[in-house]
């Protein structure tokens, strides 16, 4: 079984689109990442829950909004898409990161590769 | 800013080699930690390392730790063809719930 999957693997979608990614874990985690990964490799954070609760929200459009039903998903709505957002964004999940040393070693997804055209 | 950078940005080495990557950050840390990229993959864990610890071992891989000198080397002994990947340090701050920053990593190339 799978513990972080995300879908789709590949989004290829028109500028001005809205597009949103899906991702679940089945590890019994308690905290859930969104991380975009550019064409040179540098992996950024973008947002964290911890049980439904957004702790970390870094300097991101809004145009980004990350939605978490509950502990075990975390999905990624994109609205108004730009070329600047193509990129590969990375689901992860850690234990409850407030936990401290240990409990954030993450488990990463395959990715999810968007280009906008 | 980024908080690591690692050196080199890419490293070709022959099979049976050892290959060395560092990592260099800026502010205090509570662990370091080493991940694995391979090519159209998501990130996989390799070894955490405590700012009370200096030197740890796990299987072919030995990471270093120096945080006076704000440093940390990933050393993978006898590497196989299977070893090429990107590798990243990531860092966590001292602060509790402080999330991971991800260097620039390095491209290991290992030839057969």
């Amino acid at each position: 079984d799978t513990a972080v999957s995300q879908t789709p693997k590949y989004l290829v979608t028109q500028m001005g689109n809205d597009k949103s990614i899906k991702c679940e874990q089945n590890l019994g985690h308690d905290t859930m990442y969104w991380y975009k990964q550019d064409s040179k490799k540098f992996l950024k954070i973008m947002f964290s829950y911890n049980n439904k609760e957004l702790i970390i929200n870094e300097t991101v459009p809004n145009r980004f909004s990350p939605k978490s039903p509950d502990k075990a998903h975390l999905n990624l709505h994109i609205n108004s898409l730009e070329l600047g957002d193509s990129a590969v964004y990375f689901c992860a999940s850690s234990q409850d990161l407030r936990r401290g040393t240990g409990a954030n070693v993450l488990t990463f997804g395959a990715g999810s590769r968007l280009t906008v055209l | 800013s980024q908080q690591g950078e690692e050196d080199p940005q890419a490293l070709s080495i022959q099979e049976g080699e050892n290959a060395t990557m560092n990592c260099s950050y800026k502010t205090s840390i509570n662990n370091l930690q080493w991940y694995r990229q391979n090519s159209g993959r998501g990130l996989v864990h390799l070894i955490l390392i405590r700012s009370n610890e200096r030197e740890k071992h796990s299987g072919r891989l030995r990471v270093t730790l120096d945080t006076s000198k704000k440093s940390s080397s990933l050393l993978i002994t006898a590497s196989r063809a299977a070893d090429t990947a990107s590798y990243f340090c990531a860092t966590a701050g001292l602060t509790s719930g402080s999330r991971l920053t991800f260097g620039e990593g390095t491209q290991l190339t290992v030839n057969p």
